[in-house]
């Protein structure tokens, strides 16, 4: 049973930075493609980055480009993503997604999430 | 990166069908056929319904269908159920290496 657990949420003020990371288990985790997906609070989805097989391809949303960097430790099966310089725009839950079978097919399994809460 | 255009809201009675629309550009929905649905309850993670345009994953029920005619993809519910209300998103890959979500759409079941 695939299961993906989110944690290093919490608050922080604009312009400092968090680190994210997602254990993942249940499956077999250097195989599949990893993205990080972030929803605002009552707003809809937003795809954040994607991480290939072996963590050598990194694919990023142009919101999180030069801030964000997603990265992957297929020893640990973890997942991480570090963000710096943040904005109070970055709030929301972000979800940690296997994608389901290449790059670009979409997540089929996502965590629970952590929430981020950037303010002063 | 600009996000797909769904519409707010749709609603229908059990056992009804609806459709959800998802509008795209030729960079997007028209250009690949990698479109995947979801839906998410209150507070809950979103569930992976339909890929590659018209495919279920294993366990979703054959009452949820996917089609794509030029930039818009469209998810079909038939036979609608109380538990089927919720929040729909349809999710595109994009030119330049991205993937692009729509706005969502919330189903009512009246």
């Amino acid at each position: 049973q695939v299961q993906l657990v989110e944690s290093g949420g919490g608050v922080v003020q604009p312009g400092r930075s968090l680190r994210l990371s997602c254990a993942a288990s249940g499956f077999s985790f250097s195989r599949f493609v990893m993205h990080w997906v972030r929803q605002a609070p009552g707003k809809g989805l937003e795809w954040v980055a994607l991480v290939s097989y072996d963590g050598r391809n990194k694919y990023y949303a142009d919101s999180a480009k030069g801030r964000f960097t997603i990265s992957r430790d297929n020893s640990k099966n973890t997942l991480d993503l570090q963000m710096n310089s943040l904005r109070e725009e970055d709030t929301a839950v972000f979800y940690c997604a296997r994608s389901h079978y290449d790059f670009w097919s979409g997540p089929d399994s996502w965590g629970q999430g952590t929430l981020v809460t950037v303010s002063s | 990166q600009s996000a797909l255009t769904q519409p707010r809201s749709v609603s229908g009675s059990p056992g009804q069908s609806v459709t959800i629309s998802c509008t795209g550009t030729s960079s997007d929905v028209g250009g690949y056929n990698y479109v995947s649905w979801y839906q998410q309850h209150p507070g809950k993670a979103p569930k992976f319904m339909i890929y590659d345009v018209n495919k279920r994953p294993s366990g979703v029920p054959d009452r949820f269908s996917g089609s794509k005619s030029g930039n818009t993809a469209s998810l079909t519910i038939s036979g609608l159920q109380a538990d089927d209300e919720a929040d729909y998103y349809c999710c595109s890959y994009a030119d330049s290496y991205s993937l692009v979500f729509g706005g969502g759409t919330k189903l009512t079941v009246l």
